[in-house]
């Protein structure tokens, strides 16, 4: 089953302590991107990569750190976490090709930070 | 990217069709419409998307006008478990183009 998977799906940390969101996906996608949702803003792109060892800013990429050192997973860090950043994660991945290339969502991420 | 506009909101009784309208009338030639909805807090799912030509699949059907400029995702027997937002979104098949998802409408299937 196609999948994109999140780990963990429920966090609550403290200002300053760093962390990382695991992403991984089973469809051999180049594509894969991080979005944060907040109430009000919708979806907004963090960072994305088209393939190992290529990634780029999204549209808020401050105080976040991403790396694709394997084409599967793509983790989403948080060095110094701020309040500001609690919110509802999503890992996506994209296929490559074909007819329309859509996107798939994991199941999201819910982070506290107090 | 262009543009879509879609209502905020709209209410549906279960059982009947569902028809969520969205205007894209700044569109070009190569771009998709797609729909996705999240239900509650989930992740977005795909629905469907079509170039110009009408589309059904298991899910729903999409209607795009013969200009292009608006669209309309039809469910046809809507449930309450297709309560959610859904969102419309115009992009090129681009491998490098990202995904703009803007605020969708909100339906609610009322029993």
């Amino acid at each position: 089953e196609a999948q994109v998977t999140q780990n963990p799906r429920y966090l609550i940390t403290v200002t300053g302590k760093k962390l990382t969101v695991t992403c991984s996906q089973n469809m051999n996608h180049e594509y894969m991107s991080w979005y944060r949702q907040d109430p009000g803003l919708g979806l907004r792109q963090i960072y994305y990569s088209m393939n190992v060892e290529v990634t780029d800013k999204g549209d808020v990429p401050e105080g976040y750190k991403v790396s694709r050192k394997e084409k599967r997973n793509f983790p989403l860090i948080l060095e110094s976490p701020s309040p500001n950043q609690t919110s509802l994660y999503f890992c996506a991945s994209r296929g490559n090709s074909g007819y329309g290339n859509t996107i798939y969502f994991g199941e999201g991420s819910w982070l506290t930070v107090v | 990217d262009a543009k879509t506009t879609q209502p905020p909101s709209m209410d549906c009784a279960e059982g009947r069709a569902a028809n969520l309208p969205c205007n894209h009338s700044t569109i070009s030639g190569n771009e998709y419409v797609y729909w996705y909805r999240q239900i509650h807090s989930q992740g977005p799912q795909y629905i469907i998307h079509g170039l110009k030509n009408n589309e059904t699949n298991e899910m729903a059907s999409l209607i795009i006008t013969e200009d292009r400029k608006s669209s309309t995702l039809i469910l046809p027997h809507a449930t309450l478990r297709d309560t959610a937002v859904y969102y419309c979104i115009v992009r090129v098949v681009n491998y490098g183009q990202n995904f703009v998802f803007g605020p969708g409408t909100r339906l609610s299937v009322l029993p």
